[in-house]
């Protein structure tokens, strides 16, 4: 079994729809990320949680230490959301370990 | 002076050639991570530097594999003998200081083993 889970593994959704990512972690952490990889490989850190919740333009992120589990949230999504959205336990100093990633399509 | 940048961006390698991938961070961040992402996987980490110091490569998947930073700036991955399983997209993320920073991630080296 995976150290992080994530579900689901691929989510096509229709402009506008309200988006839920999940994220369910086993081990210890010190941090969790949420990241986007458009196709080619570029990586961007979307959030970095210990606690609570965050709020990014339409993205927000959720995080319940007691459950281990987080959730990345997208509220009026738009085709331009299109991208694999990973999550990540931060273990120690900086190590990360990975979910899978979600595929997320959004059609106009 | 953006982001972290990557060279090759594309390399082909024949089996049992050596590669060398070079990984030139933000400049002034500490940190500096190796990651290895199979094709529809996520990444995995191979190894982390601080400075010019290697202080964690426990993810690297065999002797074959080697990194350095020597002057605390760029980082090359060198991958000797490749095998065709070395196929993948080789990350580098920098970031500025120790704990629960963000770390910036390139744009990968895509690796194909023939």
């Amino acid at each position: 079994k995976n150290e992080v889970e994530q579900s689901p593994q691929n989510l096509t959704a229709q402009e506008g729809e309200f988006i839920t990512i999940n994220c369910s972690y086993s081990v210890g952490i010190s941090a969790l990320h949420w990241l986007q990889q458009h196709p080619g490989g570029g990586i961007v850190s979307l959030f970095m949680l210990s606690s609570g919740k965050k709020k990014h333009g339409r993205l927000i992120a959720t995080i319940n230490i007691q459950e281990k589990h987080s959730s990345l949230h997208i509220t009026a999504s738009h085709p331009r959301d299109s991208a694999v959205y990973i999550c990540a336990a931060q273990r120690g100093a900086q190590k990360l370990v990975f979910g899978q990633g979600t595929r997320l399509t959004i059609n106009p | 002076g953006a982001g972290v940048s990557q060279s090759p961006r594309y390399k082909v390698a024949k089996r049992g050639q050596d590669v060398a991938l070079r990984c030139d961070p933000i400049s002034g961040h500490v940190s500096l991570f190796w990651y290895q992402q199979a094709l529809g996987q996520g990444p995995e980490f191979l190894t982390y530097f601080q400075n010019e110091a290697q202080l964690d490569k426990s993810g690297l998947p065999s002797d074959r594999f080697f990194a350095e930073r020597p002057e605390g700036s760029v980082s090359t991955l060198k991958i000797q003998r490749t095998q065709q399983e070395d196929s993948a997209v080789y990350l580098c993320a920098s970031s500025l200081v120790r704990r629960q920073e963000t770390q910036y991630f390139g744009p990968g080296t895509r690796l194909l083993v023939l």
